[in-house]
């Protein structure tokens, strides 16, 4: 199985709704990564989390770390087509990983105006 | 911010023949990059871990003869496909690792990299 799960896999949702994506690891986080990639594009990195609580926001944008359960939601507010794209979450899952990263397969995100 | 380059953004080549990609770390050095694969609707898959001054390190199942890497600056890493076939297929992405000021260790990605094989 997959060490890093995201879900949704995809997710279609109306201009102006909320919405939020989560990612679960199998093993302890040392380090949280969101980031965002449009089609045939690079990454484009969102926020890092690091400790048990830890939550962060970029505009409309907000990611909480749980460490205990092992899992980062990514929650966007009021959504707009500009938020479109995959959302993939990486995370270093050894304390010395010397910056390896594993990622998730990514959620496709598609905001309908 | 850290910005990182890829060239070039899209490549055809036929069976048989080489092609290089070039990742640069444009504002910052970088001792550490590292190179992914990406197939379509599926995530990063690491390749290899590019050290500036030595050898890569190469992930399990990954052909070192057959992804030539070489990082012989601070700032440029290359990956060399060999004798490259239709399965090379791949968005192939860079990444530089980054100890920018005020910043904790983050990966910066290049805009990656289309090889098609014909």
């Amino acid at each position: 199985s997959q060490e890093l799960e995201q879900s949704p896999q995809s997710l279609i949702v109306q201009e102006g709704k909320n919405l939020t994506i989560n990612c679960t690891s199998s093993k302890t986080l040392y380090g949280l990564y969101w980031y965002k990639q449009k089609y045939g594009e690079g990454l484009i990195f969102l926020m890092m989390l690091q400790k048990g609580g830890e939550e962060k926001s970029h505009e409309k944008i907000t990611a909480k770390l749980d460490e205990k359960k092992q899992q980062s939601s990514l929650h966007i507010t009021a959504s707009q087509p500009s938020h479109a794209g995959i959302y993939l979450c990486g995370a270093d899952l050894h304390r010395n990983n010397a910056g390896k990263s594993t990622f998730g397969d990514g959620t496709t995100l598609t905001v309908k105006p | 911010g850290a910005v990182v380059s890829q060239h070039p953004s899209r490549v055809i080549c036929k069976s048989g023949t080489s092609v290089k990609i070039e990742c640069r770390s444009l504002d910052f050095q970088a001792t550490t990059m590292f190179w992914y694969r990406q197939f379509p609707k599926k995530s990063l898959m690491l390749m290899a871990t590019s050290n500036e001054g030595s050898k890569a390190t190469y992930e399990q199942g990954v052909e070192k003869d057959k992804f030539l890497i070489n990082h012989a600056s601070l700032t440029l890493s290359t990956l060399t496909v060999t004798s490259a076939h239709p399965e090379d297929s791949s968005f192939y992405i860079c990444s530089a690792r980054a100890f920018l000021a005020g910043e904790t260790d983050t990966q910066y990605f290049g805009p990656g990299t289309r090889l098609t094989v014909l």
